[in-house]
């Protein structure tokens, strides 16, 4: 079974702070992903890993930065947290074939800033 | 246009009946698609995909894919209360490596 932890379900953050959310998967899958989820606005893509210290923009990249360092992580790093940034947020692993293949979804971090 | 579309409830359906939840996707090339559950406050979980046109079976679920209409469907037979959640549709994004495109999920009721 594919594992994807996330190091923390509830995080409460003050404006500014500077955030740190990490991410874990164990079935050696070359892809890791950050979301974030809004209620109406579904699952928006944050940034893409394919591989190590290989990242990608997604939809919504603006004051996110991320490093994957090793295969098996993937942090999502809040430079200077705001409060519009309250949100929960999901990881999710897949492997990298020439078409999309299913993600796995950790359990997700609900941050709220204050 | 969103990318992929659905339609978002609730859609209340009795216990032991057969729920339908439909989607569509406007990017023609698109080659995967993935049903998730998503309970409250959970993250999502995979319930199945499918990659060819016509239906694909796993229990009490049924996907149904139909390219030339840029359409793919969710059967549940024989719902049960444990099924109330919201299911989201998932299509990767041509071009996009294996990024994909999520809807915003329909909210499913199972009475009793």
């Amino acid at each position: 079974d594919v594992k994807v932890t996330q190091s923390s379900r509830y995080l409460v953050k003050r404006t500014g702070e500077k955030v740190f959310l990490e991410c874990v998967q164990d079935m050696d899958h070359e892809n890791m992903f950050w979301y974030r989820q809004d209620p109406g606005l579904g699952l928006r893509l944050i940034y893409f890993s394919y591989d190590v210290k290989m990242k990608e923009k997604g939809d919504i990249p603006e004051g996110y930065s991320v490093s994957r360092e090793k295969k098996e992580r993937f942090s999502l790093i809040l430079e200077s947290a705001s409060t519009n940034q309250t949100s929960m947020y999901l990881c999710a692993s897949s492997l990298r074939t020439d078409r999309g293949r299913e993600q796995y979804f950790g359990p997700g971090t609900r941050l709220t800033v204050t | 246009q969103k990318e992929v579309e659905q339609n978002s409830g609730p859609l209340s359906v009795p216990e032991g009946a057969i729920a339908s939840l439909n989607c569509t996707y406007s990017d023609r090339g698109s080659q995967s698609f993935f049903w998730y559950r998503q309970y409250s406050g959970k993250s999502p979980e995979l319930i199945m995909f499918i990659y060819s046109n016509g239906d694909k079976e796993d229990g009490r679920f049924t996907a149904q894919l139909n390219k030339a209409s840029q359409y793919v469907s969710l059967l549940i037979r024989d719902s049960q209360p444990s099924d109330s959640a919201t299911y989201l549709c998932a299509v990767n994004r041509w071009g996009g490596g294996n990024k994909l495109t999520f809807g915003t999920g329909t909210q499913l009721k199972v009475e009793l």
